[in-house]
C-alpha cells in the first residue's frame, strides 16, 4: 500500500523568513506532484517532478525530488502572505497514470 | 476549453437519498478518477477508470458507483447517502499524451455535499 506523509501538517510563518514542507512517500513512484488548495476551491497544481535529483521553482516556491530517499520538498523562500494555503503532495505508481495518493496536506499561514 | 466540470457545486441529502455527481471532461483524457476531502485527512480515492467501460475501486469505495460509458464523463452516484458521506467530492483527469510531456492531473471545482 503506497503511504505519503507530509510534515509538518501546520505551519505557521512570518513573512520574509524561509521554510521547507517534506513530503516521503513509502514506494517507489514514477513521479511527484505538488499542489495548493486555497479554503474552498479546488487544487492548483504547482509542479510536477518527473524524475531523481529534479528541482523546479516558481516564484518563491522551490520544489525537489530524491527517488532514493523516497523524499520531495517544497522550499519556500521569503515567505509572504499570499503564500497562505494548503499544500499537499501527491504520487502516482510507475504503472498508472490513474490515481494519485495524497498527503495529508501542510496548511501554511503567512504573517505579517 | 472548460477541463474538467463538475455539477452541482453544492448539494443537501437527506439519509437514504440518492443522487449523482457529475464530471465531464473535453480534453480526451483517458483516466478519470473521484477523491474525496475530508478535514486533516487529505484525499481519498474513490473509484477511477482508465478508459471507456474500465473502472476499479480506490480505497473509499464503499456505498459509490461509478461507471465511464463515454470518455467524457465519469458519474458518480451515492446509492443511499449516509451523513458519513458529507464531503467534498473532487473528479480528476490526466491523459497518456499529457503525461508524456510531463503534465499532471486536472481538478474540477468539486462538489460540496451534506448529508442529514
Amino acid at each position: 500500500e503506497l503511504k505519503v506523509e507530509q510534515n509538518p501538517l501546520f505551519l505557521s510563518m512570518q513573512e520574509g523568513k524561509n521554510y521547507t514542507i517534506y513530503c516521503n512517500y513509502s514506494t517507489t513512484s514514477d513521479r511527484l506532484y505538488w499542489y495548493r488548495q486555497d479554503p474552498g476551491k479546488s487544487l492548483e497544481s504547482l509542479f510536477v517532478l518527473l524524475s531523481n535529483g529534479a528541482v523546479k521553482q516558481e516564484g518563491r516556491l522551490m520544489a525537489s525530488l530524491d527517488t532514493k530517499a523516497r523524499l520531495s520538498t517544497l522550499h519556500i523562500t521569503a515567505a509572504v502572505h499570499d503564500l497562505s494555503a494548503t499544500y499537499f503532495c501527491a504520487v502516482d505508481l510507475k504503472t498508472s497514470g490513474s490515481r494519485l495518493t495524497f498527503g495529508e496536506g501542510t496548511q501554511l499561514t503567512v504573517n505579517p | 476549453n472548460a477541463g474538467v466540470t463538475q455539477t452541482p457545486k453544492f448539494q443537501v441529502l437527506k439519509t437514504g437519498q440518492s443522487m449523482t455527481l457529475q464530471c465531464a471532461q473535453d480534453m480526451n483524457h483517458e483516466y478519470m478518477s473521484w477523491y474525496r476531502q475530508d478535514p486533516g485527512m487529505g484525499l481519498r480515492l474513490i473509484h477511477y477508470s482508465v478508459g471507456a467501460g474500465i473502472t476499479d475501486q480506490g480505497e473509499v469505495p464503499n456505498g459509490y458507483n461509478v461507471s465511464r460509458s463515454t470518455t467524457e464523463d465519469f458519474p458518480l452516484r451515492l446509492l443511499s447517502a449516509a451523513p458519513s458521506q458529507t464531503s467534498v467530492y473532487f473528479c480528476a483527469s490526466s491523459g497518456i499524451r499529457d503525461r508524456a510531456l510531463g503534465y499532471g492531473y486536472t481538478f474540477g471545482s468539486g462538489t460540496r455535499l451534506t448529508v442529514v
